[in-house]
Order: structure tokens, then sequence, then C-alpha cells
């Protein structure tokens, strides 16, 4: 059964701590990995990843994939209170190109 | 430009009614989904179409019905509902050819609690 693993859970941090947020899959036809940020109602795009060891970059935000170990990082320097969110990872799948999600990390940036 | 459209954004519902929300998309996506979210479950999939006539199902579809006559819309029946499906839902669409933009548009939701 396809599965898309997410840690923590749940987060708090304080403005300016930098955080690590984890993604692993287990799928069969990986086509890509995708982040996204949810606020308050809809997610919204973040990155999408299809090879490994090249870093997608916006700003304070970044990600990686190893697509070997079969995970995802997203990496979020300089943290500020607009950060707070649940961040999601999903993995679409070639074929069918379902998207898998995992279940997000919470994160609370504290001022 | 609309992107998805979710309605309606809050419903209550009595336990055995049906209903059906709409969803509706105007950026020629050929592929459309039905999510649930609950607490500590993330996103779970409940039906999928890759195109007008086609439809699947994903990983919690019992109790939903879906149909997809047009590419533009993608309706999610519920045909007797239950309080556990009292959640938020989300539709979504993307691209489906291996060309076009990988990742989904979201609508706004849909809060349902049936009680």
């Amino acid at each position: 059964e396809d599965k898309v693993v997410q840690s923590p859970l749940s987060l708090v941090v304080h403005e300016g701590d930098t955080v690590t947020l984890n993604c692993s899959y287990e799928v069969t036809n990986f086509r890509s990995l995708l982040w996204y940020k949810q606020e308050k109602k809809a997610p919204t795009f973040l990155f999408m990843l299809t090879s490994s060891g090249i870093e997608k970059k916006s700003g304070r935000l970044s990600s990686i994939l190893d697509k070997k170990e079969l995970f995802s990082i997203l990496n979020i320097t300089a943290t500020q209170t607009g950060d707070s969110a649940i961040y999601l990872c999903a993995v679409r799948t070639s074929g069918t190109y379902k998207y898998i999600f995992g279940t997000g990390t919470r994160l609370k940036v504290l001022a | 430009n609309a992107g998805v459209t979710q309605t309606p954004k809050f419903q209550v519902l009595k336990t055995g009614q049906s209903m059906t929300l709409q969803c509706a998309q105007d950026m020629n996506h050929e592929y459309m989904s039905w999510y649930r979210q609950d607490p500590g479950m993330g996103l779970r999939l409940i039906h999928y179409s890759v195109g007008a006539g086609i439809t699947d199902q994903g990983e919690v579809p019992n109790g939903y019905n879906v149909s997809r006559s047009t590419t533009e819309d993608f309706p999610l029946r519920l045909l007797s509902a239950a309080p556990s499906q009292t959640s938020v839902y989300f539709c979504a669409s993307s691209y489906f050819a291996p060309t076009g933009a990988p990742e989904a548009f979201f609508g706004q939701g849909t809060r349902l609690t049936v009680v």
C-alpha cells in the first residue's frame, strides 16, 4: 500500500529558529514529491521535486529529495510567525497520477 | 480566473440525509479529486477522475459517489450522511498529462458537520 509519512507531527519554535520537516514515502511508480503550505484554508503549492540531490529554494524555504532513501526534507531558516501553518507533503504517482498526502506537520512559530 | 470553486463552504446535515458537494474548475484540467481532511489524518483521497466519464476510488470511498460528465465539474455525493463523515472536504484539480504543471490546485474547502 502506498504510504507517505511526515514527521514531526507538530513543532513549536521561536522566531529566528531554523526548522527541518521530514517526509518519507513508499509508493509504486513514483513521479514527483510536492510540498504544500496550508494556513487557514486550501493548501498552496511550495515545491515540486523529481530528481535526487537538487535543492529547490524560495526565499527562506528550501527542499531536497533523496530517491535512494525515499525521503525529502523541507527547511525553513529564520522562521517568522507567518510561517505558522500545516506543511503537507504529497507524492504524485505515474500512471494514475494520484496524489498521496502525508498527515502534515503543524508548525507554530512564537514571537 | 476563478480556479477551483467549491460550494457550499459550510453545511450541517442530519444523519441519513443526502447532499451533493459541488466542485468546478475553469483551467481545463483533466485530473480532479476529492479529499477529506480530519485532525491528525492529513488529506485522504476519496475519489478521483482522470477525465470526463472516468472515475476511480481513492483511499476512503465508502459512503460517497462521484460522476464526471464534463471536464469542468466533479460533484461529490453523500448518499446517507453519517457522523463519521463530519470533516473538511477539499476538491483539487491538476493537469494529468506529463507536460502540464504538476501541482494540484485546491478549492477553499467545505466544512461538513453531520449531527
